[in-house]
């Protein structure tokens, strides 16, 4: 399998717990990308690396998320002390720069339920 | 800030319909404009991608055009089938993706 993979696909917590997700861009691929996605909304942009340096994060990164890509190649996505407003669908993507138009690819997303 | 909107949120449609989806953006300062798809509980297909000095691209039934200085785009689906029914999302491309919310189209049999 060639395209993003992210582990776990759900993930179910209780609030206050800590949760970290994965992600596995495409190889190639040198720039890596979260965004997050409720329900009947489109992803909103957390934070994009290329290699292994961060180098954009939202404001809706709170000092609870932290996201990490240690050797510019999987990434990790980590919530602390989980709040019911983090459940969301927590999506990756990753592209290849070239410049100013590139094609991301998206990953199937992890699902995380706060209760 | 860019904000992109998307009308409308929700579209249902008898098979073989042709369609348009609207997508529209505040700030035409962007690199390209992209069509995604997106099944439920899934993630993101990219269908079709814009560059700013683009008007338009075609793929299959698809075809999405670019009118930069109105800040709008379109995406006209042909002859609907019900395996398009899907969540169409826009985005535009300035540095990062800034997405649309999303219209969710049903094609019924």
């Amino acid at each position: 399998d060639t395209g993003v993979s992210q582990d776990p696909r759900h993930k179910i917590t209780k609030r206050g717990q800590n949760v970290t997700f994965r992600c596995d861009p495409i190889s190639e691929h040198n720039r890596l990308y979260w965004y997050r996605q409720t329900l009947g909304q489109g992803p909103e942009f957390l934070t994009y690396f290329q290699n292994e340096a961060q180098l954009e994060k939202s404001r809706l990164l709170s000092d609870r998320f932290s996201a990490e890509r240690p050797k510019g190649s999987f990434s990790t996505l980590e919530i602390q002390r989980t709040e019911q407003g983090d459940s969301a669908m927590y999506l990756c993507a990753s592209s290849f720069s070239r410049g100013a138009n590139e094609k991301l690819f998206f990953g199937s997303g992890t699902q995380l339920s706060v209760l | 800030k860019q904000e992109v909107t998307q009308i409308p949120a929700a579209l249902s449609v008898p098979e073989g319909e042709n369609l348009v989806l609207n997508c529209s953006f505040t700030d035409s300062a962007i690199y390209n404009l992209q069509w995604f798809r997106q099944d439920p509980g899934k993630g993101l297909t990219s269908l079709l991608l814009i560059q700013s000095s683009q008007r338009e691209q075609t793929s299959g039934r698809l075809n999405a055009s670019l009118d930069k200085s109105s800040g709008r785009s379109t995406l006209y689906i042909a002859a609907s089938q019900p395996g398009d029914s899907a969540t169409y999302l826009c985005a535009v491309e300035g540095g990062k993706l800034i997405f649309g919310q999303g219209t969710e189209l049903s094609v019924k049999p």
